[in-house]
């Protein structure tokens, strides 16, 4: 069975400082994407970043960047600088066959 | 612009009555979802299809139908057969099922009392 997994229910962070989420997932497959979704006060997903599992680099999107360590299945989510507009809950999700998403982290930037 | 469209953004049903959610995308996408989320939970899957005239059970089917007529369409409806329904629901859809990256609509908030 897949899985995603994300053990960090809430998180804060002070505006302008770095903080990483963590993201582990389970899955027998060779060929998969993963990817960020960040869900705001709005209730809008967006896609913050993805990655595609072949790939050894990293995926970077601005002030976001990725460490993807395929061997461990651990797929971490670094928000540099971090903003007021990056509070918003945070999911992660993996896809191979099917869509999985984690059951989110909560993110506040406190100004 | 292209883009997935949600009506409304806010419903109010009583109980035992139906209710159909709208879910349109000028995307040209072939694959088309639905989710339900609840407070502090994460997404789970109703329905999804991948081609026009099909479509599959997610995790939480019962209670639910879907349609896919048009490949632009993909209409949810929240039958009363449905024990919770008072929840957020999302569509989303993607070039193709699988490895696609999905784009979400901006959701529907249904409350039946």
């Amino acid at each position: 069975a897949q899985t995603v997994t994300q053990s960090q229910p809430e998180m804060s962070v002070q505006e302008a400082e770095t903080v990483t989420l963590s993201c582990t997932y389970d899955t027998s497959e060779n060929n998969y994407y993963l990817f960020w979704y960040k869900q705001p006060p709005s209730r809008q997903m967006i896609l913050v970043i993805r990655q595609e599992a072949y790939k050894q680099q990293n995926a970077t999107e601005n002030r976001f960047s990725v460490n993807f360590q395929k061997a461990a299945k651990s797929f971490s989510l670094k928000i540099s600088d971090s903003q007021l507009g990056d509070t918003a809950m945070y999911f992660c999700a993996f896809t191979g066959n099917q869509f999985y998403f984690g059951t989110g982290t909560s993110l506040t930037v406190i100004p | 612009d292209g883009g997935i469209t949600q009506s409304p953004k806010y419903l109010f049903r009583k109980e035992g009555q139906n209710v159909t959610l709208s879910c349109e995308q000028n995307l040209n996408h072939d694959a088309m979802y639905w989710y339900r989320q609840d407070p502090g939970q994460g997404l789970r899957l109703i329905y999804y299809s991948q081609i026009v005239n099909d479509f599959q059970k997610g995790d939480i089917a019962e209670g639910y139908s879907v349609s896919r007529e048009k490949k632009e369409s993909f209409p949810l409806t929240v039958t009363s057969a449905q024990k919770n329904p008072t929840a957020f629901y999302l569509c989303a859809s993607s070039m193709g099922a699988g490895t696609y990256e999905q784009y979400f609509g901006p959701g529907t908030r249904l409350t039946v009392t």
